[in-house]
């Protein structure tokens, strides 16, 4: 079983629509945790980065964890044709490794 | 300000034949990460820095593959000899801290022939 496990898609939704994307993981020492949006052939770009549980919100993103539930999940709202990446969501605890979920390709048609 | 900047950009080369990815992380940051992205494997740590001394090395497949850090803005990423099962994305990246969010580049695109 890998320890960061994230649905690969591909995932397409109309302009407008609130995506909702998630990972789930097995290690529960995680404490620090990431979502990168990748566009195609270019390097992983930061969105959201969140320490131990709970929401944060940044513009159109929000990015929640459960740590109970061991699950992860970014929200888009109005989502836009320049959101089309793939979404890598990314965690580690303190002296770990950063372990990336396999990535969730998402497409928003206008 | 510049983001990691990483050359070549494309290697195609063959099989047998030295490959040496390069690296300039962000001025000021004392972490440097080397990954690499395929398909079937995903993102992947390599080898990882901490002002310029290597920490930890564990993920690097096998002793064909080699790195160095001779300064804090400047590293090399060497294979050698290099074979078609190492054709991937070799992604760079650096962070100020060793928690604190990672900034990649936009990678190396290496074809072994």
């Amino acid at each position: 079983q890998k320890e960061v496990e994230q649905d690969p898609g591909p995932l397409s939704v109309p302009e407008g629509a609130i995506v909702s994307l998630n990972c789930t993981y097995s290690n529960s020492a995680f404490q620090y945790f990431m979502w990168y949006r990748q566009y195609s052939r270019k390097g992983p770009e930061l969105l959201m980065y969140t320490y131990s549980s709970g929401n944060k919100e940044d513009g159109r993103f929000t990015a929640q964890v459960d740590k109970s539930s061991k699950y992860i999940s970014l929200f888009i709202r109005d989502s836009q044709p320049s959101d089309s990446a793939t979404y890598l969501c990314a965690m580690t605890y303190q002296g770990g490794k950063l372990i990336f979920g396999q990535g969730t390709e998402l497409s928003v048609k206008p | 300000d510049a983001g990691v900047i990483q050359s070549p950009r494309h290697e195609v080369t063959e099989m047998g034949q030295e490959v040496t990815l390069r690296c300039k992380p962000i001025s000021g940051h004392d972490y440097l990460f080397w990954y690499r992205q395929t398909m079937m494997r995903g993102l992947e740590l390599l080898i990882y820095f901490n002002n310029n001394v290597p920490i930890d090395d564990s993920g690097m497949p096998e002793d064909r593959f080699s790195a160095k850090m001779p300064n804090a803005s400047f590293s090399t990423l060497k294979i050698q000899p290099s074979e078609p099962r190492d054709s991937a994305v070799y992604f760079c990246a650096s962070s100020f801290g060793r928690h604190q969010p990672q900034h990649f580049g936009d990678g190396t695109r290496l074809s072994i022939l």
